[in-house]
């Protein structure tokens, strides 16, 4: 049974019209969310992330957002830009697991933005 | 160097082969982490290195053996492979403990390997 799902493979934008990817969750425990950025040929990199005792965290052009109820987060871009083309993966985890830091990460959802 | 590297980047082996594939953290990090990513399914945690604790994923199959000398190195053996483990092996560390949140990972630009 998987644990975080990212119900859409892919999304394609205009460039400066806003991005959205979603990413849902069936673990009660998980209280800490992640979302990282993957171009190809690279490793993951963290973009940002947002701890259930928030319903949103900001960092410049990225948004996430937190529906604990619905147990569903987002990552907005805005605007977006031709260089935010990767893969973005959600990654939930338990806060109380300091000590190994393993993330459940969701498929991925490819995001194209279009020049 | 920086951040996380990866050895090799590419790996091509046969069955009866054996391999090692190395990962050096330039971070200072006390957490180490191997991955396989497969085609269109989600990163699958391997094995975890942390606080010089190793915490195994049961799932693994024993022809995958991790090694970790210290807190900068993690290699990860492998023996007698299937084509089936063909994939992006990716490694990542992190800093940890510390009482709060778990931290971000940083990843290796990964090896991608195939076995025939």
């Amino acid at each position: 049974d998987q644990q975080v799902k990212q119900n859409s493979p892919s999304l394609s934008v205009q460039e400066g019209r806003i991005s959205i990817l979603n990413c849902d969750y069936t673990n009660s425990m998980f209280d800490y969310f992640l979302w990282y950025k993957k171009y190809p040929a690279e490793g993951p990199t963290f973009l940002i992330s947002i701890s259930s005792i928030k319903d949103k965290n900001e960092d410049g052009r990225f948004t996430v957002f937190l529906n604990k109820s619905a147990k569903h987060l987002s990552l907005h871009i805005v605007p977006s830009q031709p260089g935010d083309s990767a893969v973005y993966f959600c990654a939930a985890s338990p806060s109380y697991n300091t000590n190994a830091g393993k993330s459940t990460f969701g498929d991925g959802t490819t995001l194209t933005v279009k020049p | 160097e920086t951040g996380v590297t990866q050895t090799p980047r590419h790996l091509v082996m046969g069955m009866t082969n054996k391999k090692s594939l190395k990962c050096e953290q330039h971070l200072g990090h006390n957490a180490m982490y191997w991955y396989k990513q497969s085609a269109k399914k989600p990163l699958e945690l391997m094995f975890v290195y942390s606080l010089e604790e190793r915490v195994e994923n049961n799932s693994v199959p024993s022809r995958f053996s991790p090694e970790c000398p210290n807190s900068s190195h993690l290699f990860l053996h492998l023996h007698t492979l299937q084509p089936e483990d063909s994939a992006l092996y990716l490694c990542a560390s992190s800093q940890e403990g510390g009482g709060g949140p778990p931290y971000e990972q940083y990843f290796g630009p990964g090896t991608r390997l195939t076995v025939t």
